[in-house]
């Protein structure tokens, strides 16, 4: 168990919804990073947050946004959902300790788009 | 360009043989952090092992060691002594920067390592 918790842990949705993914970094990590990982493929990175405040941008798309609140969790918005978007949506967190800061990644969140 | 470059889709070892699989990056920044996380079926992403761009030595850690060369630009992951349970999707991943706090990370495509009895 890395400490790092995803809810739900599975979605299944309609083209065009809007969904919510939820993430809830180790005790003590400000960093919390989302990823998806299409079938087969590599982890794409989506955004990274730390301490409530966007740090980094990755390949995310304009129909997806993200935030960090006050109390570290994180939360992946992703609206007018597409057939593409299916995926295995992880989050991970980081920063206990300043060094190599490793990732600990969350259980993931698999969304199917149908 | 590709910042992280895994060649190899799909691996074969003998259980109880040593693999190495094949990582290349590219960067310009001169801190950077590397990385391995394993992953099996069940989809988790467990790390295995980081080695730093200051770092002299090669990194362990347990049967994984980390065969870094910098001046290639590689960072094979080598396994020692293959068991079942590490059959799974092998990622490398590179952080650009001094800290994972304020830069972005980069994910390899993945090997698919099958240990065979």
């Amino acid at each position: 168990d890395s400490g790092v918790t995803q809810t739900p842990k599975h979605l299944i949705t309609a083209t065009g919804q809007r969904v919510t993914l939820r993430c809830s970094p180790r005790s003590g990590d400000l960093s919390v990073y989302w990823y998806q990982q299409s079938l087969d493929q590599g982890l794409q990175f989506l955004i990274q947050y730390y301490n409530g405040e966007e740090r980094a941008k990755g390949n995310i798309l304009e129909r997806f946004s993200a935030q960090q609140f006050p109390d570290l969790h994180s939360e992946l918005n992703l609206s007018s959902l597409e057939l593409g978007d299916s995926a295995l949506y992880f989050c991970a967190s980081s920063g206990r300790v300043q060094g190599n800061n490793e990732q600990f990644f969350g259980p993931g969140t698999r969304l199917t788009v149908l | 360009a590709q910042k992280i470059t895994q060649t190899q889709p799909g691996m074969f070892v003998q259980e109880k043989e040593a693999v190495t699989l094949d990582c290349t990056y590219d960067t310009s920044d001169q801190s950077y952090g590397l990385f391995w996380y394993k992953q099996p079926s069940s989809g988790e992403m467990i790390f295995l092992i980081y080695q730093g761009s200051y770092d002299e030595q090669n990194a362990t850690e347990g049967r994984y060691s980390l065969n870094f060369q910098k001046a290639r630009k590689s960072a094979n992951l080598v396994i020692s002594a293959s068991q079942l349970g590490d059959s799974a999707m092998y990622f490398c991943a590179m952080r650009e920067g001094r800290s994972s706090n304020f830069n972005k990370f980069y994910f390899g495509s993945g090997t698919k390592l099958n240990v065979k009895p």
